[in-house]
């Protein structure tokens, strides 16, 4: 198995609404990642976990809560949104942290936040 | 902070023609890596670099890392509808383990 699988496909949201935003893969890999993408652009690294410990915060605002309850999962917890933060949201995964491996990416989950 | 720019933003070329993406950074790269990604869709990887002057080819894909690692291109000969999408280059400066992606070229292909 060598997807990475996210959910929801879509999310609309208030900003008063907390939601999470799920990301699994069954590879085996020990690193994983979120990225933001706003159209047009590339992605933009958000949160690094390796072997599930938190590694990299781009100094994303606290309303953006990662959590990796297992090696298999990651999750970005999300509160008081504004509407700049509507994007698409992409999970990722590699053999482990290293700028040398694949990064396998989920097909990401398009936020909006109204 | 390190910066890596493409060019092309943009290029639309008719089926057939040959297209090439070019990823400047302003630092010397430990390695950089390819991804495509289709309208709608994530991105994908394609190849990695690593040596100084390297050139991989894929099918019609032929990718080159420049001798004083700050530069990379990609070339694609005699195009086709299927190679549509953004093409990314994703480079690390070595002193930390992040990619960091390149602005992106879109490539439309006209049949």
């Amino acid at each position: 198995d060598t997807e990475v699988t996210q959910t929801p496909k879509h999310l609309v949201m208030g900003m008063t609404n907390k939601k999470s935003l799920k990301c699994e893969q069954h590879m085996g890999h020990r690193a994983m990642y979120w990225y933001k993408q706003k159209a047009k652009k590339p992605p933009e690294l958000m949160f690094v976990y390796s072997y599930e410990k938190l590694s990299i915060n781009e100094s994303v605002p606290s309303r953006f809560s990662p959590e990796c309850p297992n090696s298999s999962l990651l999750n970005l917890h999300l509160h008081a949104l504004q509407p700049e933060d509507s994007a698409l949201y992409l999970c990722a995964s590699s053999q482990d942290w290293s700028s040398y491996n694949e990064q396998f990416f989920g097909p990401g989950t398009r936020l909006t936040v109204l | 902070g390190q910066q890596v720019m493409q060019i092309p933003q943009y290029q639309h070329v008719q089926e057939g023609e040959d297209f090439t993406t070019y990823c400047n950074s302003s630092t010397t790269l430990s390695n950089i890596q390819w991804y495509k990604q289709r309208p709608g869709g994530h991105p994908v990887f394609l190849i990695q670099l690593v040596k100084s002057g390297e050139v991989k080819k894929q099918k019609r894909l032929t990718f080159q890392f420049g001798e004083a690692k700050k530069n990379s291109s990609l070339h694609i000969t005699a195009t086709q509808t299927t190679d549509v999408g953004t093409y990314f280059c994703a480079g690390s400066d070595g002193a930390t383990n992040k990619l960091i992606f390149g602005t992106g070229t879109l490539l439309a292909v006209q049949p």
